[in-house]
């Protein structure tokens, strides 16, 4: 597996501000991916970030709203642009490839966010 | 479109019994990937456990094991010797043979045991 950190760990944010999460990893992946995770629901992807070219959004999500970064091999940010009280959610980032495999995806350790 | 269902909204064991969550899939692909991941009060996702559709083999990993029926689309977990740790949200998760197939995730099943 992989060392992965995200900051911040948690966060309580004003309506109409942005936050930055960063996803940081140990090792060089190839695909990182951020999820949300609603209250008391499954995960949901949000969009795939590769190194070297645009993150690819699922349907529902636009870079206008959650715009992604993947500067590196080993780092990722997702912001929450001009939050709205239900941005509120658990953010995960996930990582596969290079010495990880392919085929199996292991997560950070989450951002709670909360938007008053 | 693939689906996952986890249609055990909570479950209860006894501490050192043994519990099975059940999971069902639907997917035309021949070439995919199962998993079951924990999520205990902390919000980290941890991997229990995975199994390749093309291997007939049930995966196992200590306590934890599976029952795959490709034919059936059922992927369930047993764990045995339950132990209070095991306490957490678990999720059924596909994932397509693609190199970059995404994990498609069930709604979840919590656990809880009793000691």
């Amino acid at each position: 597996s992989a060392v992965i950190s995200q900051k911040p760990s948690r966060d309580i944010c004003q309506r109409g501000t942005s936050l930055t999460i960063q996803c940081q990893v140990d090792s060089q992946v190839t695909m990182m991916f951020w999820y949300r995770q609603q209250p008391g629901q499954s995960l949901t992807l949000i969009a795939t970030a590769n190194q070297g070219s645009e993150a690819t959004y699922e349907s529902g999500f636009v870079i206008d709203k959650f715009p992604i970064s993947r500067p590196n091999l080993t780092f990722s940010t997702l912001t929450v642009s001009n939050m709205s009280p239900e941005d509120s959610s658990i953010y995960l980032c996930s990582v596969s490839g290079r010495g990880l495999g392919t085929d199996t995806q292991y997560f950070g350790p989450g951002t709670r966010l909360t938007v008053l | 479109a693939q689906t996952v269902t986890q249609s055990q909204p909570e479950m209860s064991v006894q501490e050192a019994e043994t519990v099975t969550l059940s999971c069902t899939y639907d997917t035309s692909e021949s070439d995919y990937y199962l998993f079951w991941y924990k999520q205990p009060p902390s919000r980290q996702m941890i991997l229990v456990i995975r199994q390749e559709a093309y291997k007939q083999q049930n995966a196992t990993e200590n306590r934890f094991s599976v029952n795959f029926q490709k034919a059936a689309k059922s992927f369930s977990l047993k764990i045995s010797d339950s132990q209070l740790g095991d306490a957490a949200m678990y999720f059924c998760a596909y994932r397509g043979g693609g190199s970059q197939g995404n994990l498609i995730f069930g709604k979840g099943t919590k656990l809880s045991v009793k000691p």
